[in-house]
């Protein structure tokens, strides 16, 4: 069965800093990723998906995230973060055979600093 | 835009009481999803629906049972609350399978048991 791992649990990071927030998951022939967003009080938003294609997925809000298939990681990237960022981010991963049903990991909280 | 509507951002209840949590999704979607999110665990599935009247477990159904009268709306129904199921439930909705289309969530109830 899939899993999905988020190494960090909390991540502090400056305003207008970089940040990385890691996610790996176990080895299958072919998933699907996706990267979810929580603010604060309210439910998860999608915030990118990788399907096929390209393997650098991009979001409105300037996140990207890059799909790694040897190392399978699928890491998330923002070279510049905002206050607005503070929220808790989830990776998850489908099957290709069973695409109803998501494996999420157990989420990292960013913290922006002033 | 899809749109999930949770009947309750916040419920106290007692224990021993029957407890309904609503789900409706306005997209036509052929999928529901429960979930319950607790600090540290992530999310994590209680039950799935993939047509009206059809329904498979996830990961934690014990204490649990849903009801799919229709196809746009999803309950969650605790017959007999207990203090250990104070939680955020969180509901979704997705395309059928094999559409390769993601998870869209409500904005959670959160449920306390006393």
């Amino acid at each position: 069965a899939q899993s999905v791992t988020q190494l960090d649990s909390q991540v502090p990071v400056f305003e207008e800093a970089p940040v990385e927030l890691r996610c790996n998951y176990s080895s299958s022939v072919s998933v699907y990723l996706f990267w979810y967003v929580q603010y604060p009080n309210q439910g998860l938003q999608l915030l990118l998906k990788y399907l096929s294609g390209s393997t650098l997925v991009e979001s409105i809000n300037g996140f990207e995230a890059e799909f790694n298939k040897s190392q399978t990681s699928f890491h998330l990237r923002k070279p510049s973060v905002h206050i607005s960022d503070t929220a808790e981010y989830f990776c998850a991963v489908s099957d290709l055979s069973r695409d109803d049903k998501i494996i999420f990991g157990k989420g990292t909280r960013l913290h922006i600093l002033p | 835009d899809v749109k999930v509507t949770q009947s309750s951002r916040y419920l106290v209840k007692r224990t021993g009481e029957k407890v309904f949590l609503e789900c409706v999704q306005d997209m036509d979607h052929e999928n529901m999803f429960w979930y319950r999110q607790d600090p540290g665990l992530g999310l994590r599935l209680i039950y799935f629906s993939y047509d009206v009247k059809m329904k498979e477990k996830g990961d934690i159904p014990e204490g649990y049972s849903v009801s799919r009268e229709k196809k746009e709306r999803f309950s969650l129904i605790l017959e007999s609350a207990s203090t250990n199921q104070t939680s955020m439930y969180l509901c979704a909705s997705s395309k059928k399978t094999g559409e390769r289309q993601p998870q869209h969530f409500g904005d959670g109830t959160r449920l306390s048991i006393l």
